[in-house]
């Protein structure tokens, strides 16, 4: 059974400092999602990391991943308050027989993200 | 607005009562897929439809719960008999089945069961 473990799950910043989140996965994938969460809202993709060795920048914000480690990282650069939000990464089951990837992504519990002034 | 479409948004019902809920995905998106997230957690996969065909589906929905995409464009998802532990918030997402698959998540339908 392939399971995500994100940590930490509660992290509160100061303005302009810079933090690690660690997105740790069981069995292997190639496929590994982040995405941004708001208190009541629905998902937003971030990134979408497709191999190994894969890194995407958006902003402040970086993502890799290291398929052999099982390991992706999303680092904040200089936080700033605009960027708090719970974020999830999500691994994708591997291939299923039918054809193609089956999609389904198992997701994390989150790292709830807090930048104060 | 092209995104993934859910209905109702909210959703308050008494203990027993059966509810259906509605997605649309995005257009030409031949997979879609439902999640429920409860409070706290990251969303837990339930089933997924590729065109009209339910592919596969978790250990999580039990009987009461069931899934339509009858003319492989949206679907709903019915629970009978709700209970408390029901209460959610459901997401549907949508992804094009060649090439990237990312999915592409709606707003949810949050779900309160009293």
């Amino acid at each position: 059974e392939l399971k995500v473990e994100q940590n930490p799950l509660f992290l509160s910043m100061q303005e302009g400092k810079n933090y690690t989140i660690y997105c740790n996965y069981s069995t292997t994938s190639d496929r590994l999602y982040w995405y941004r969460q708001d208190p009541g809202k629905s998902l937003e993709s971030l990134f979408v990391l497709l191999s190994n060795g894969a890194v995407k920048q958006e902003g402040r914000l970086m993502a890799s991943l290291d398929t052999k480690a099982r390991l992706s990282t999303l680092h904040i650069t200089a936080a700033v308050h605009d960027l708090s939000a719970t974020y999830f990464c999500a691994v994708e089951m591997a291939l299923r027989p039918y054809g193609g990837s089956q999609g389904n992504l198992i997701f994390g519990k989150g790292t709830k993200l807090s930048v104060k002034p | 607005d092209t995104g993934v479409s859910q209905n109702p948004r909210h959703k308050i019902t008494k203990r027993g009562q059966n509810v259906t809920f509605r997605c649309d995905p995005i257009s030409e998106h031949n997979r879609l897929y439902w999640y429920r997230q409860t409070l706290g957690q990251g969303p837990e996969f339930l089933t997924y439809f590729q065109n009209e065909a339910q592919l596969e589906k978790s250990r999580l929905l039990s009987d009461r719960f069931s899934a339509e995409r009858p003319k492989g464009s949206f679907s709903t998802l019915e629970i009978q008999r709700t209970e408390q532990g029901d209460s959610a918030m459901y997401l549907c997402a949508s992804s094009p089945y060649q090439g990237n698959t990312e999915a592409f998540f709606g707003q949810g339908t949050r779900l309160t069961v009293v």
